[in-house]
């Protein structure tokens, strides 16, 4: 079964250097979630979005922006890029907002920021 | 604000032993509850979903509980196997759409 794919699956970057990441959700899904993960932490929700609308926002820094196109596929856009910023970044999708629904995660981006 | 806690941090066991990993959470107003595994450095593999309006879900060797009014959830996991090692984390969704995630488990199941 197709899963969810995200691009890329590693990338080095030097401070204050911009980044971009990739998701490709499950098809048919419409939902798409963004989530960071610092090393030995747990996932922390980013933003997430429906039908290519803004659907809820967390704790996403200011010089990150996202968004959904038309196809379903969302990007997270990074700039000015932090040392902090290193991270597994998680892309999940699911099928509507429906809350019955599981969120199926993609393998992740990890992000070096030098 | 939700916060989600795993006890134990770290769980070391011989192999066949049957094991139970305990979740809470402090806002009992959820949707519903998840289960993850993660092997280092790899993704997130979705394990056992349990709606509100459950008590319990079953896959294989695994079982969720969830007692929602009291804040917990445990997984069991039956006859443990070297395979079994990975961090599991514990994640509930509430009124909005996110998840909620504990800082997780790291299970190490020895042969």
């Amino acid at each position: 079964a197709a899963g969810v794919i995200q691009s890329p699956r590693h990338l080095i970057k030097e401070k204050r250097e911009t980044a971009t990441l990739k998701c490709y959700p499950i098809p048919r899904h419409d939902t798409v979630y963004w989530y960071q993960q610092g090393p030995g932490q747990d996932p922390q929700f980013l933003i997430s979005f429906y039908e290519k609308m803004q659907s809820d926002k967390g704790s996403i820094p200011d010089r990150f922006s996202a968004q959904q196109f038309s196809d379903y596929h969302s990007e997270l856009n990074m700039s000015s890029l932090e040392l902090g910023d290193s991270a597994l970044y998680f892309c999940a999708s699911s099928l509507g907002l429906q809350t019955k629904e599981t969120q199926y995660f993609g393998p992740g981006t990890r992000l070096l920021v030098l | 604000k939700q916060e989600v806690t795993q006890i134990p941090a770290a769980l070391s066991v011989p192999e066949g032993e049957n094991l139970v990993l305990n979740c809470s959470f402090t806002d009992s107003a959820i949707y519903n509850l998840q289960w993850f595994r993660q092997d280092p450095g790899k993704g997130l593999t979705s394990l056992l979903l349990i709606q509100s309006s459950q008590r319990e879900q079953t896959s294989g060797r695994l079982n969720a509980s969830l007692d929602k009014s009291s804040g917990r959830s445990t997984l069991y996991i039956a006859a443990s196997q070297p395979g079994d090692s990975a961090t599991y984390l514990c994640a509930v969704q509430g009124g909005s759409e996110k998840l909620v995630f504990g800082k997780g488990t790291k299970l190490t199941v020895n042969p």
